[in-house]
Parts: structure tokens; sequence; C-alpha cells
């Protein structure tokens, strides 16, 4: 099975930097996947991350480490419209073979808000 | 380009009764994905089709199911509805294949009320 685990919200400031965190527990792993959803819309992609290392588009960055289980989305230069769920989601893999395709899981999300 | 066409948008449905749901991939993508999201679980995953295959399947009953047709369009069905049905069905497109099964693209959802 899987288990998913993100903090639920966090608050900062227009034009500051914050990092939300995921740590997930996978039977296999296909790849994790940072999603961002804004209230009433659906989740748009952000990033991929198959292997260790950090993978930076724009403000937005991703890491990850699968010894430790474990993932990072650093969002820059904070801007109101950055005000949204971020979701982070994990692709299994299906047992005894060796394709990309598996269940994906995702967390709860975490909820930023930014202030002025 | 169009994107992930849902249909319809909003639906309501008596308890018992059964839907169906439609998703138009993005043009020349072939995997299609179904997920539900409710404020209580939030997006959870329901299946997976590729090459009108089902590649995968979460941990739901039977009573959801779903098919891919040859253009690449999926429908999926919920029989017998339960007020616990009641949610946003997002379904998301992706070219499916290899290093290319990375990036999905979803819809604006269904949003289905069980009455």
């Amino acid at each position: 099975g899987q288990n998913i685990d993100q903090p639920t919200e966090m608050t900062a400031t227009e034009g500051a930097i914050v990092q939300i965190n995921c740590t997930y527990q996978t039977s296999g792993f296909n790849g994790l996947f940072w999603y961002q959803q804004h209230a009433g819309e659906a989740p748009t992609f952000l990033s991929y991350n198959v292997l260790d290392g950090l993978e930076e588009k724009g403000r937005f960055s991703s890491f990850l480490s699968r010894s430790k289980g474990y993932s990072y989305l650093l969002l820059k230069e904070l801007q109101m419209k950055d005000s949204a769920s971020y979701l982070c989601a994990v692709r299994d893999r299906r047992p005894m073979t060796t394709d990309s395709w598996g269940k994906f899981q995702f967390g709860a999300g975490t909820q930023v808000v930014v202030t002025p | 380009k169009a994107g992930v066409t849902q249909t319809p948008r909003y639906l309501i449905k008596t308890r018992g009764q059964q839907v169906t749901l439609s998703c138009s991939p993005i043009s020349g993508h072939r995997s299609v994905s179904w997920y539900q999201q409710t404020p209580g679980q939030g997006l959870q995953f329901l299946f997976e089709y590729f090459s009108e295959t089902q590649r995968n399947k979460g941990n739901f009953p039977g009573r959801f199911s779903g098919r891919q047709f040859s253009n690449s369009r999926s429908e999926m069905n919920v029989s017998t509805l339960e007020l616990g049905d009641s949610a946003l069905y997002l379904c998301a497109s992706s070219f499916g294949q290899g290093a290319r099964n990375t990036e999905a693209f979803f819809g604006q959802g269904t949003r289905l009320t069980v009455v």
C-alpha cells in the first residue's frame, strides 16, 4: 500500500519562499508529481521527479530523495496568485513488472496562503 | 489545441440510479485516468486506460467501471448510486507511453450530486 503525508496549510508573505514537504511510502516507485489546484478548478501539473535530485522550472523547484521517501516543492518569489492547494502524488509500480503503469495516490494537499 | 473535455459538467441523480460520465482526451493522448475528489477523502485514483485496456485500478467497489474507445475517448459508469458517491469526478489525459507517461492534463470535472 501507499501513504503520503504533507502539511495541511502554510502561510507566507508575498515575495518570500515556501517549501512544502511530502513523505511517502510506496510499493515500488514510478515517479512523484506535484500539482497545483486553485479553488473550484482542476489540478494543473507542476513537476515530475523520478530520479534523485532537484528539478527547477522557473520559480518552482522540486526535489526527490527516493531512499528517504521524501520530496519537497519550493516556491520562490511568492505571488498572490500562488495561493492554492498543492498536491503531492506518487505513482507506484505494478508487482512483477518494470513498466510505467502503476496506481496513483495523492496526498491530501497543502493549502498555501500568500499574504500581502 | 483543445484541452480535456468532460461532459456533463453538472449532474443530479437519485440514489439507486446509474450514471455515465464522458471524457475526451487531448488529441494525440492515448491514456485516460479517472479520479474522484471529495472534501473528506481528497483526490482518489479510480482507474487508468490506455489503448482501450484498463492498465490499473484503484480501491473502489465494482459499481465503478469504465471503458475506453478506439478514439481514446473514455467513459466511466457508476451503478446503484449511493449518497457517498457525490463528488467531483476528474479525468486526466497523457501520452501514456514510456518517458512521456508523465505529465497529465486534467479536465474541469463533472460535479455529481446524489440525492
